[in-house]
């Protein structure tokens, strides 16, 4: 009965630097989605798996973010060149395929940019 | 541009108070409203989810309502306790294209003291 993993919990990183985020979707969970939450914010979402392909990546700030689900389960979100202003948790999400099925959330990972 | 805004921002009751948290939304056209609770570093847990085609659901000591139509939702806790003390998040789909993405408030930091 595992839920939503990601890994690591805390990632803390120098400006300029790569950074990759995992996240394990409960077992059979065809959507993933990645939120990002900052201090003091709910969370804000970034992009939307349905299977392997982004159906929905409107929520990325800029080019510096990527994500990808290759195979339909574990999704990785990758941050180059990375900024002060990046620094948040980053919440990932997985649900059946349903609009009306719902989200369940990984503990997250902070990172931190120094 | 979907808006969710949580009020009060931070709330302290001694244990055994009822309480309503509220929440509302500048677009009614919404699909689901569901509101989650956060503890401090882990992820979201939902807690009850309301399609628009409902009024209200129950779970526990809890209980959501949805008025739509003037875009409020409150979350009523009976009975507090200390264990419900976390952040309570409120957040909405919208409807039509998108509509899997969750729209946030800021949350409600709740305090239950013993």
């Amino acid at each position: 009965g595992a839920g939503v993993s990601q890994t690591p919990s805390n990632k803390v990183t120098e400006k300029g630097k790569y950074v990759e985020l995992r996240c394990d979707p409960i077992s059979g969970h065809t959507a993933l989605y990645w939120y990002r939450q900052s201090l003091g914010q709910g969370p804000e979402f970034l992009i939307y798996f349905q299977g392997t392909g982004a159906a929905d990546d409107s929520g990325l700030p800029n080019d510096r973010f990527f994500a990808v689900r290759p195979e339909g389960s574990v999704s990785t979100l990758k941050i180059q060149r990375t900024e002060r202003g990046d620094s948040a948790v980053y919440l990932c999400a997985s649900s059946g395929a349903e609009l009306t099925d719902t989200q369940y959330f990984g503990p997250g990972t902070r990172l931190t940019v120094l | 541009k979907q808006e969710v805004t949580q009020i009060p921002a931070a709330l302290s009751v001694p244990e055994g108070e009822n309480l309503v948290l509220n929440c509302s939304f500048t677009d009614s056209a919404i699909y689901n409203l569901q509101w989650f609770r956060q503890d401090p570093g882990k992820g979201l847990t939902s807690l009850l989810l309301i399609q628009s085609s409902q009024r209200e659901q129950t779970s526990g000591r809890l209980n959501a309502s949805l008025d739509k139509s003037s875009g409020r939702s409150t979350l009523y806790i009976a009975a507090s306790q200390p264990g419900d003390s976390a952040t309570y998040l409120c957040a909405v789909n919208k409807l039509g294209a998108g509509s899997y993405q969750l729209t946030f408030g800021k949350g409600t930091k709740l305090s239950v003291i013993p």
